[in-house]
C-alpha cells in the first residue's frame, strides 16, 4: 500500500513568487491535513480537508490555501512568497478526522520550500 | 488551551542505556497524545499514540509511555538505545473536543553515543 506522497520534494522560490505543493495520501484516506516545519517555530498546523471542505484552520495569513478534490488528493499554495515561508512542508492523512481515538495519521516526507 | 511542552531540546545517552524524553501536556480535560519520530530528511513517524485505553502504551522500536494524569505526564521511555533510535522526536497532543488538528511540542533530538 502506498504512502502519503507529496511533490515536489524540493523546490526553490524568488520572494514574491507563489507556490503550489501537492499530495497524495493513502488510498481510501479521506482526511488530509498540512503543517509547516520551521527551526525555530516547530511544527504548526496549516488546515485539514474531509471530503473537499476545510474543517479546520491554523493561525497562518490568508497567503496559504488549500483545497482538497473529490479524490481526496489536497494541494497547498502559498501566494506572495516572503523568506520567511522557506521551510518543511509536510501532509498527512488519516481515514477520518485527524487525531481522532482510532485513526492513525500517516505523514509523507515532505516538501522543502526554500526562498530566496 | 491545549499546549504540550518538552523538557530538554536534546538528549545524549549511551547505547545501551535508558531512554527518557520527557512531555507534559496542559489540558483541563485528558486530551488524545502521541510520540512521533522523524529521521533527518524524512516525514513524521508515529511511534506510540494514548487513547484512554491504557495507561500504559507500548509502541514500535521498543518504546513506550506512560500516561500519568496526576502528572499531566506522557513521558517516552526505552529500556535499552541502539545507534538507529538516534532521531528527532515530538509529542503531540489533539484535544478530545476538536480532534482534527495535531498541536506538537517543540521536540527533543536524541543522540546516541557509541
Amino acid at each position: 500500500k502506498a504512502g502519503v506522497t507529496q511533490t515536489p520534494r524540493y523546490l526553490i522560490k524568488t520572494r514574491g513568487q507563489q507556490v503550489t505543493l501537492s499530495c497524495s495520501p493513502i488510498s481510501g484516506h479521506r482526511s488530509v491535513s498540512w503543517y509547516q516545519q520551521t527551526p525555530g517555530q516547530g511544527l504548526q498546523f496549516l488546515f485539514e480537508y474531509f471530503s473537499e471542505t476545510q474543517r479546520n484552520k491554523g493561525n497562518f495569513p490568508g497567503r496559504f490555501s488549500g483545497r482538497q478534490f473529490s479524490n481526496s488528493r489536497s494541494e497547498m499554495n502559498v501566494s506572495t512568497l516572503e523568506l520567511g515561508d522557506s521551510a518543511l512542508y509536510l501532509c498527512a492523512s488519516s481515514l477520518e478526522v485527524a487525531g481522532g481515538s482510532g485513526n492513525t495519521i500517516y505523514f509523507g516526507e515532505g516538501s522543502w520550500l526554500t526562498v530566496v | 488551551a491545549q499546549s504540550v511542552t518538552q523538557l530538554g531540546s536534546h538528549v545524549s545517552v549511551s547505547e545501551g542505556a535508558l531512554v527518557l524524553l520527557r512531555c507534559n501536556y496542559s489540558s483541563s480535560v485528558p486530551p488524545y497524545l502521541f510520540w512521533y519520530v522523524q529521521y533527518p530528511n524524512q516525514g513524521l513517524q508515529l511511534l506510540l499514540k494514548y487513547t484512554s485505553a491504557a495507561t500504559l502504551v507500548k509502541g514500535i522500536n521498543g518504546f513506550e509511555a506512560e500516561f500519568k494524569k496526576s502528572e499531566t505526564s506522557f513521558h517516552l521511555t526505552k529500556p535499552s538505545a541502539h545507534m538507529s533510535d538516534a532521531a528527532e522526536y515530538f509529542c503531540a497532543v489533539t484535544p478530545r473536543s476538536s480532534a482534527s488538528k495535531i498541536i506538537f511540542g517543540s521536540g527533543t533530538r536524541l543522540s546516541i553515543r557509541p
